[in-house]
């Protein structure tokens, strides 16, 4: 069946470090791709998505780009803060599941002290 | 934005008895609504679809007559633990679609379910 793998964590930077979270996918058909955040006591929240290969979602400073051949959607940050510690979800949804249903990744937890 | 809540937070009750959680979607009216379980250091699993006015859409291994799911309005779903056991204790999640779809859910902030 469909399947997130996700790096596990937790991941602890120094701010203004670099950041990579590798996901990969398993999957039928052409799923669209997610990166989720939960911040501390908050719902998951959408962070950026994609749709097809080639696609690149990105949203407050955080890209990732849908690698088919790879099959990966990996998040990268070129500068954290200690506001982006969080849980980060990769999901897919639209493929054995249908569009509606999304399968997570077990999340990675960031860590950033200043 | 769309906000959704989940009501409680946490509770603890005692093996044998049933808890309630409530799932709202606060501004907006949601058809679809989907609960998913969390175990500690884990994914978020789906347990089932709920959609309101109809009978909600259980995943392979998930009891529905244990976990009973109640969609009455387009803005309340409800999750009843039967008869809850130790194994049950978890941290439960809900969704929901808003109306403009595009694959998107809103998530609550989910309830910590304890049973001793």
């Amino acid at each position: 069946g469909d399947s997130v793998t996700q790096m596990e964590g937790p991941v602890t930077l120094s701010e203004e470090a670099f950041l990579t979270i590798n996901c990969t996918y398993t999957a039928t058909g052409y799923p669209s791709l997610f990166w989720y955040v939960q911040y501390p006591g908050e719902g998951l929240q959408l962070l950026l998505k994609a749709t097809k290969a080639d696609d690149k979602g990105s949203n407050k400073g955080f890209e990732a780009t849908y690698r088919k051949e790879t099959t990966s959607f990996h998040l990268e940050k070129g500068s954290v803060q200690v506001s982006d510690s969080a849980v980060y979800f990769c999901a897919l949804s639209g493929g054995t599941g249908g569009y509606n249903k999304l399968i997570f990744g077990a999340g990675t937890r960031l860590a950033v002290h200043p | 934005g769309a906000v959704v809540s989940q009501h409680p937070s946490w509770v603890i009750c005692k093996s044998g008895t049933s808890v309630k959680i409530e799932c709202r979607s606060l501004d907006f009216q949601a058809t679809t609504m989907f609960w998913y379980r969390q175990f500690p250091k884990q994914s978020l699993m789906l347990m089932a679809t709920s959609n309101e006015g109809s009978k909600a859409t259980y995943e392979q291994g998930v009891e529905k007559d244990k976990f009973l799911i109640n969609h009455a309005s387009l803005t309340l779903s409800t999750l009843t633990v039967t008869s809850a056991h130790p194994e049950d204790s978890s941290f439960y999640i809900c969704s929901a679609d808003p109306p403009s779809g595009a694959y998107e859910q809103y998530f609550g902030p989910g309830t910590r379910l304890t049973v001793t």
